[in-house]
């Protein structure tokens, strides 16, 4: 069935580096990446998403780019700071309200 | 905070327990979902609500059973779980119904024990 598959499990980048995190998803038709992040005791919450018609997408610190043809995308952080440790996930859809989920990165940011 | 309110935050029930969680949304918003969080899993969605109409059960086993009063609330009623039902909870919501990517805004969580 469809899967998206997320790396790193963990993350650990000094304050002011950048962090990368990457999915790879197995259905050609998905159309819809977004983003969630989870911080402790709170529900995930939205930050980025890109449709299939943009390969890149930025606000402020942080991107997130779409290979199509090799069905991967990815989220980038610049300059960490210390409010961006939480567990990032990442989705796919088709156009439908069933987001396919990424098991989760958990990024620590090093002081 | 997101507008998605869950009671309550923590429970601890026994297998032979019968409980509810309660999910309230303050956004006036369409659709309503149930999602189970497992530590280091992909969040597993369990039912959706459009317009109170219940339009998805993805093969979740029938000891947790939904209600939805009306679009603003959702509950999930638990009997004679497993230790494996172990696991944070999750409500969310959405404007649009079946057929969008609307962004979905999620609760705390309620985080489940089941001894």
């Amino acid at each position: 069935g469809e899967n998206v598959e997320q790396h790193p499990s963990t993350l650990s980048v000094q304050e002011g580096d950048s962090a990368v995190i990457k999915c790879t998803y197995s259905d050609s038709a998905s159309n819809y990446f977004p983003w969630y992040k989870q911080e402790l005791g709170k529900g995930p919450q939205l930050i980025i998403d890109i449709r299939s018609n943009v390969g890149e997408k930025k606000d402020q610190r942080i991107a997130v780019t779409l290979n199509k043809t090799a069905k991967h995308f990815s989220l980038h952080i610049t300059e960490t700071q210390p409010e961006d440790s939480a567990v990032y996930f990442c989705a796919a859809s088709k156009s439908n309200y069933q987001l396919i989920w990424g098991a989760g990165t958990k990024l620590i940011i090093k002081p | 905070e997101t507008g998605v309110t869950q009671t309550p935050r923590h429970l601890v029930m026994g297998m032979t327990n019968k409980k509810s969680l309660k999910c309230e949304q303050h956004l006036g918003h369409n659709a309503m979902y149930w999602y189970k969080q497992s530590a280091k899993k992909p969040l597993e969605l369990m039912f959706v609500y459009n317009f109170k109409e219940q339009t998805e059960n993805n093969s979740v086993p029938s000891r947790f059973s939904p209600e939805c009063p009306n679009s603003s609330h959702l509950f999930l009623h638990l009997h004679t779980l497993q230790p494996e039902d172990s696991a944070l909870y999750l409500c969310a919501s959405s404007q649009e119904p079946v057929g969008s990517t609307d962004t979905q805004y999620f609760g705390p969580g309620t985080r489940l024990t089941v001894l």
